[in-house]
Parts: structure tokens; sequence; C-alpha cells
């Protein structure tokens, strides 16, 4: 079982490059969510999706952007890196609102 | 908006032995679900045990247990018979059970050691 399925696991990106994160699931969930996690810190909400074609900010959406064309896919974009984006990036999936939530294995980024 | 916070950054326990780690939060909703995650080294997030808010029972999961205080908003995690592969942080997280999409709120995490 893939479950999510996170790419790449480590990038290295230099200010003012862009970068898209890649991010899908095999388990047909419709919710979708981008977390980043900084150091010594808990997982903070970047965007999320309910279903194909929906997207929404979650509470630190600004340098992000995000598209929903399939159930499977989640990418999440960085159009300017700026060092404050340097972090972990998780993408999770859930079934609905009161199933949990699986993770991928998280993305390294960091912004030099 | 919720909060969970988490006031041990870092915890120690002997192997064989219990240890609980603490979870307050802050809500005025009277249906939600928490949770406790399990990050390794490996970064990898695995649930290990939820609740469920209008559930009185606590949740258990083989060593891992619950105590669920819904009044004082506190929602401990119980591991009995510590093992080494225990060692990771430990995030709690709430999530409503209201909104289109709710989203998972997280404490900051604790460390927890497991030393022999």
């Amino acid at each position: 079982n893939a479950g999510v399925t996170q790419t790449p696991k480590f990038r290295i990106l230099k200010i003012g490059q862009s970068m898209t994160l890649q991010c899908t699931q095999d388990m047909n969930h419709n919710y979708m969510y981008w977390y980043r996690q900084d150091p010594g810190m808990g997982l903070k909400l970047i965007y999320y999706s309910v279903g194909a074609g929906i997207t929404d900010k979650g509470e630190v959406p600004n340098g992000y952007n995000v598209s929903r064309s399939t159930t499977e896919d989640f990418p999440l974009r960085l159009e300017l890196a700026a060092p404050s984006q340097t972090s972990v990036y998780f993408c999770a999936s859930s079934r609905g609102l009161r199933a949990e939530a699986f993770f991928g294995q998280g993305t390294r980024l960091t912004v030099v | 908006a919720q909060t969970v916070t988490q006031s041990q950054p870092e915890m120690s326990v002997q192997e064989a032995e219990t240890v609980t780690l603490s979870c307050t939060y802050d809500t005025s909703e009277s249906d939600y679900y928490l949770f406790w995650y399990k990050q390794p080294p490996s970064r990898q997030m695995i649930l290990v045990i939820r609740q469920e808010a209008y559930k009185q029972q606590n949740a258990t999961e083989n060593r891992f247990s619950v105590n669920f205080q819904k009044a004082a908003k506190s929602f401990s995690l119980k591991i009995s018979d510590s093992q080494l592969g225990d060692a990771a942080m430990y995030f709690c997280a709430y999530r409503s059970d209201t909104g289109t999409a709710s989203k998972l709120t997280f404490g900051t995490g604790t460390r927890l050691q497991v030393t022999l």
C-alpha cells in the first residue's frame, strides 16, 4: 500500500527560485492537506482541499499556491523561495471529516 | 480558534516503565476529535490513538491509553511497558467536527526518550 507519497524527500533552493512539491495518494480520499513543520514546533496548515477543483487557505498560506485537478494529486507550489520557507513539508489525506489523516514522509526544504 | 498545548518539551522513561504525556486544549465546541501522533526520526507521522469527544470511555490501543477529561479539556497519553521503539516526538492534535473541512490543530510536541 503506497498511501500518501511525497516527492522530493530533500531539496535545497536558492532565494527567488521556484519549485513544486508533489503529493499523490492512492486511497481515493477527498480531503487533502499541506502542512509545514518548523524546528521544535507542531504542524501548521498551509492549504487544504475537500475535493478536485476545490482548495482553500489554511493558517500560513502566504508564499504558496496549490491546485487540485484530480482526486489523487495535490501539488504545492513555491513561486519565489525565501529563507522563511525553510521547513519540513507534509502532505496528508483523509477519507472524511471524522476519519484519521494519513501523512506522507515529508519533504525537507532548505532555502539559501 | 482552537489551541493545543503540550507543556512537556521532553520526557524520559526507562524501558518497561510507564510514562504519561500531557496535553490540554482550548475550544468552545462540544463535538470534536483528539489524536496522538508519533513522529520517529524517519519523520513519518503515525497515528497512535484517537478519541471522540462524545465518548466517555477512554480509548486504548495495546500499550497506549488516554485519560480524556472533557470538562478539564485534558487529553493525556499513557504508554505502558515502554519500549526502545517508542522513542519519538509525540504530538497531540485536535480536530473539529464542524465546518466544511476540519483541520488538525497540533501542539508543539513532546520528545520522548527511552533509556535502558
